[in-house]
């Protein structure tokens, strides 16, 4: 079956500018994930969802970063006032969120490439 | 507090040739999860394996293994007669209780591997 998905692939924008990116979670994964990594450097976690409340955001840099999920499927991540830290690549994952013990699986989506000059 | 550390920036190897990828972590809980993933050029996270806190059997698939050691918070990968298509960066994570209920993946900055012909 289709994968998470995300759009645009690729991002340029200006200094000061606002973005939107957008994550696909695979169809039924109620739990998803936003995640940011830098050039050589690991994902960073940003914000959790689950369902469509954002259960943890503790990730987010600062109150320029928000992110949605209103119908609990498609979230897109909202960036205000951009600058040129935030270049990085933006990763989404989904996964199911079965009852503990189990671990819940995340599954990564190919990320936006986001450039502020 | 949560920590991965990969202290192998890079690693260069001729086809063939056996290597094994270290990955340390830190964490104060007793309930965790390791995984490791590749990511090729293409970008997208690729899961290899995931090992519980209670699990400390080693595993083998095919070339790859994996050696969990808690005594040492070790959780080392090696690569079994290595392929040009092994080329990639290999990341190393902890996901533990003290993440909350999210799940959140923690990463070490990753290990990129040169499988030259």
């Amino acid at each position: 079956g289709a994968g998470v998905s995300q759009t645009p692939s690729n991002k340029v924008t200006e200094k000061g500018k606002y973005v939107e990116l957008r994550c696909d979670p695979i169809s039924g994964h109620t739990a998803l994930y936003w995640y940011r990594q830098s050039l050589g450097q690991g994902p960073e976690f940003l914000i959790y969802f689950q369902g469509t409340g954002a259960a943890d955001d503790s990730g987010l840099p600062n109150d320029r970063f928000f992110a949605v999920r209103p119908e609990g499927s498609v979230s897109t991540l909202k960036i205000q006032r951009t600058e040129r830290g935030d270049s990085a690549v933006y990763l989404c994952a989904s996964s199911l969120d079965l009852d503990a013990p189990s671990y819940n699986e995340q599954f990564f989506g190919p990320g936006t490439r986001l450039t502020v000059l | 507090a949560q920590k991965v550390t990969q202290a192998q920036t890079e690693i260069s190897v001729v086809e063939k040739e056996d290597v094994t990828l270290d990955c340390v972590y830190e964490t104060r809980d007793t309930t965790y999860y390791l995984f490791w993933y590749k990511q090729p050029p293409s970008g997208e996270l690729v899961f290899l394996i995931r090992r519980n806190s209670f699990d400390e059997q080693n595993e083998i698939s095919g070339r790859y293994s994996w050696n969990f050691q808690k005594s040492t918070s070790s959780f080392n990968f090696t690569i079994t007669a290595s392929q040009v298509v092994d080329s990639a960066v290999y990341f190393c994570a902890l996901s533990d209780r003290y993440g909350g209920a999210t799940n959140k993946l923690i990463f070490g900055t990753g290990t990129l591997l040169a499988v030259q012909p």
